[in-house]
């Protein structure tokens, strides 16, 4: 049950976009169209931002956008904004677990 | 609205045991699966356990399997979580979590456990 990869951390200015990538493999990213993404902001209960690659639950912003190509998974948030500076973890269904995280991507709002 | 509302943490000694419980309100709470996912202090997103809407299906991460078992009582409304020889390894906040893995759409606040001589 290896953690995906995530990089540490990504900063952005406002207004601009930004992309975190997710790193597994064909056992769990690349085999299955079940990847979420979710929003931590400190102290605060995760949040779904994206479930099955691409979708976005009601409420969710359109801001953030999901996508995969293989075996790494992408969240693309553009027109940065403040209160989008948070952690963001991808997490997938695997081939001998329900469910997996990456290590999680502090993103900064410069 | 959805509700989680988790308790029952607290510290306790290594070798221990404590049950968590989740209130679940605002919804059907026999027509979803649900999870316990915990967060060590500073560290990322763990997944400890998962549980059918009717128990049928019971997962658990190799790291608690034998340790904690998951249940839930559905004329409750209630999750819960057993967690026996407690190791300094599970200190953590623990979320009870709505949805099929890995889409889980609601979350509670967390209750944090603390396993500490």
């Amino acid at each position: 049950q290896s953690a995906l990869t995530q990089p540490a951390s990504v900063s952005g200015s406002p207004g601009q976009s930004i992309t975190i990538s997710c790193t597994g493999t064909s056992s769990d990213v690349g085999g299955y169209n079940y990847v979420s993404w979710y929003q931590q902001h400190p102290g605060k209960a995760p949040k779904l931002m994206i479930y099955e690659v691409s979708n976005r639950p009601s409420g969710v912003s359109n801001r953030f956008s999901g996508s995969k190509s293989g075996n790494t998974a992408s969240l693309t948030i553009s027109g940065l904004q403040a209160e989008d500076e948070a952690d963001y973890y991808c997490s997938s269904y695997t081939s001998s677990s329900p469910w997996v995280f990456g290590g999680g991507t502090k993103l900064t709002v410069l | 609205e959805v509700q989680l509302v988790e308790s029952g943490g607290g510290l306790v000694k290594p070798g221990g045991s404590l049950r968590l419980s989740c209130a679940a309100s605002g919804f059907t709470f026999s027509s979803y699966s649900m999870n316990w996912v915990r967060q060590a202090p500073g560290k990322g997103l763990e997944w400890v356990s998962s549980i059918s809407s009717s128990s049928s299906y019971i997962y658990y991460a190799d790291s608690v399997k034998g340790r904690f078992t998951i249940s839930r009582d559905n004329a409750k409304n209630s999750l819960y979580l057993q967690m026996n020889s407690l190791r300094a390894e599970d200190t953590a906040v623990y979320y009870c979590a709505r949805g099929d893995t890995p889409n889980a759409d609601y979350w509670g606040q967390g209750t944090l456990v603390t396993v500490s001589s």
